[in-house]
Order: C-alpha cells, then sequence, then structure tokens
C-alpha cells in the first residue's frame, strides 16, 4: 500500500551543519509530496512542496526535488540553525479528490546546537 | 495570517467517557480533515468531511468515532466511549477549493491522554 519512510532520527547536528533528511514514498500515480515541520508546542506547518517530477521546493533555505525515478524527496539545507530544532514530516497526497488526505512519514527529529 | 484553532490544548478523561474535541477552521475553507499521531508513531489520516458530510475515512474511524460541523465555525470529533488506546494527539485540518487550496492547514492539536 502507500507509504512513506523517513530517515531514523533523532539527528543532532551543530549549527551551519549541511542538512539532509532522507525521504522515500510508494504511492500509486503521480503524488504531490510535501515537507511539513513541527515546532515545540505547535501544529504541522507546510515547509515546502512539489506536485511534479523533477519540481524542486524551496522555502527558508530548505530545499527537496521531487525524482520520479528514485521515488525520494530528500530534504536539505546547507547551513542549520538552532531555530531549525523541530520535527520534520515527509508526506504525500494522491491529488484529486484526496487532496487534504495526506500520508505521513514517522518524522525526523532535528536538534540543532550552537 | 488566517490559522486553524483548536480546543482544549489538552484533555485527560477516563476510560468509556465521551469526548469532544474542537476545531475552527480557516473562515473560507470547505473541506476538513482529522488525524491522529499516538505518541512516537506516524501521523494518520483519519476522515475527512465536506459539504456537511463525510467524503472518506480510514479504518481506524469506527463506530466510536463520529464528526460534525454544528454550525458555520466549529468542526468536532466526537469519541463516544474512550479506550487507553485512543490516547493520542488529535489534529485538525482545513483546506479550500483546487487549485489554488490543494494544501491542507493543521491546527496544533489536541493531546488526548485517557486513563
Amino acid at each position: 500500500g502507500d507509504s512513506v519512510t523517513q530517515m531514523e532520527g533523532p539527528v543532532t547536528l551543530s549549527e551551519e551543519a549541511f542538512l539532509t533528511i532522507n525521504c522515500t514514498y510508494t504511492a500509486t500515480g503521480y503524488p504531490s509530496l510535501f515537507w511539513y515541520v513541527q515546532y515545540p508546542g505547535e501544529g504541522l506547518q507546510l515547509l515546502l512542496k512539489a506536485t511534479k517530477a523533477d519540481d524542486k521546493g524551496s522555502n527558508k533555505g530548505f530545499e527537496a526535488t521531487y525524482r520520479k525515478e528514485t521515488t525520494s524527496f530528500h530534504l536539505e539545507k546547507g547551513s542549520v540553525q538552532v531555530s531549525d530544532s523541530a520535527v520534520y514530516f515527509c508526506a504525500f497526497n494522491a491529488g484529486g479528490t484526496s487532496y487534504g488526505k495526506l500520508t505521513f512519514g514517522q518524522g525526523t527529529i532535528l536538534t540543532v546546537h550552537p | 495570517e488566517p490559522e486553524v484553532t483548536q480546543t482544549p490544548s489538552h484533555q485527560v478523561t477516563q476510560m468509556g467517557q465521551e469526548v469532544i474535541l474542537r476545531c475552527v477552521p480557516i473562515s473560507n475553507h470547505l473541506y476538513f480533515y482529522w488525524y491522529r499521531q499516538i505518541l512516537g508513531q506516524k501521523v494518520e489520516f483519519l476522515v475527512s468531511f465536506y459539504n456537511n458530510e463525510i467524503s472518506e475515512k480510514s479504518e481506524i474511524f469506527d463506530d466510536q468515532f463520529s464528526v460534525e460541523r454544528p454550525d458555520g465555525s466549529n468542526f468536532t470529533l466526537k469519541i463516544r466511549s474512550t479506550k487507553l488506546e485512543d490516547s493520542a494527539m488529535y489534529f485538525c485540518a482545513s483546506r479550500g477549493e483546487a487549485p489554488s487550496g490543494r494544501v491542507p492547514f493543521f491546527g496544533p492539536g489536541t493531546r488526548l491522554t485517557v486513563l
């Protein structure tokens, strides 16, 4: 069935380090792909998205490219900050009438130290 | 910026009791959703709601669960007789019409603890 597999956490980095969080998906058709972030005590916020193959989503220095051939949507940031400490969720939806029905990965906890 | 709100932030209840979790979606949104996240597990889709009826539900959403839009602003999730395994974070989400409104906006969640 449809699923998302995310890199196991937690991930601990020093400020200004390079970040990669891997995400692969199994889905029929051509899903839209998302990264959501959850800061402590807050809800799930959309970080970035890509709706078709080879699209690159970007926001706040984070990037992810929709790779259909490898069914992946890895999240990257060149230089993390302490304020990036949060839980990151990869997700997709099949589109059509199910636009709001998302399948999530298990989340990756990121902690950035000064 | 408009946001989805949820109340209460934390609900503690005894097993077998009924609980109602409340959500106020973004005002011009028409599609509403509930998700849950059991501690340490994935965020899981429960139900979608449009035009005053359920449009899709997961196998988790059994007869113990119901949703309602009692007025023009609230969207509620009721659990009739809570079980220990219902303890989780419950997220409400809403979205507008496609194509501009494809992405759901999530609320901060209600943490439900069943004792």
